[in-house]
């Protein structure tokens, strides 16, 4: 499998541009995840997704940021306007639940390699 | 105030020491994972502890959980440069809460 996919890897853009991020969950999984990671805040949920429908999007920090799922192999994370103070990576993350006797702890996630964005 | 606080922040050694970092927090978690970050990429899973005074190892690391379940501890023997990165605890049955890190470098 080639794991979580995200696009791009890198944005520049300037303040108050739209900007896009996308991701392919592994093939299967019914959770997905987006997080943000900063030097001051560190990694920190915005939205999950369970079987593409949005489950808790209290950690999006405001309106300008919006995500969809629009089937169980793409999901969209759009910040309109960007500010500079969106400048981070953003993580997409997917999982599985596992069922029965076999739902011990935490289910793996895996995670994306991340986009990097800059807002100037 | 962070639900799980780690520390040391930053932690750098020379090939071959033994190092600990530690996860702390006021709160009772049922389980707690552990990620490493390498730059520019996301974190991978290193391993899940579920049961109190828990003892995992994987290879030379070597995670606890605590017996109350409020904190963890990582400790790597001899430790090697492919250790270097980030290394993240986390609690949540679904979304997670990640702790601040621990950034190590291993010099050769």
């Amino acid at each position: 499998d080639a794991g979580v996919i995200q696009s791009p890897r890198h944005e520049v853009t300037e303040m108050g541009q739209e900007v896009t991020l996308r991701c392919k969950p592994i093939s299967g999984h019914d959770y997905l995840f987006w997080y943000r990671q900063t030097m001051m805040r560190g990694l920190e949920l915005l939205i999950y997704f369970n079987n593409n429908v949005p489950i808790d999007d209290s950690g999006m920090p405001e309106d300008r940021f919006s995500a969809k799922m629009p089937n169980a192999s793409f999901s969209t994370l759009k910040i309109q306007p960007s500010e500079p103070r969106d400048s981070a990576v953003y993580f997409c993350a997917s999982s599985l639940e596992r069922e029965g006797l076999y739902r011990i702890g935490t289910d793996t996630q895996y995670f994306g390699p991340g986009t990097r964005l800059t807002v100037l | 105030t962070q639900l799980l606080e780690q520390s040391p922040q930053f932690l750098s050694i020379q090939e071959g020491e033994n190092l600990t970092v530690y996860c702390n927090s006021s709160s009772v978690f049922s389980s707690l994972q552990w990620y490493r970050q390498e730059p520019g990429e996301g974190p991978v899973l290193l391993v899940t502890v579920v049961t109190g005074g828990e003892v995992k190892k994987l290879k030379r690391l070597t995670f606890q959980f605590g017996d109350a379940r409020k904190d963890s501890s990582l400790h790597i023997t001899a430790a090697q440069p492919g250790d270097t990165g980030l290394y993240l605890c986390a609690v949540g049955r679904r979304a997670l809460t990640f702790g601040s890190g621990t950034r190590l470098q291993v010099q050769p």
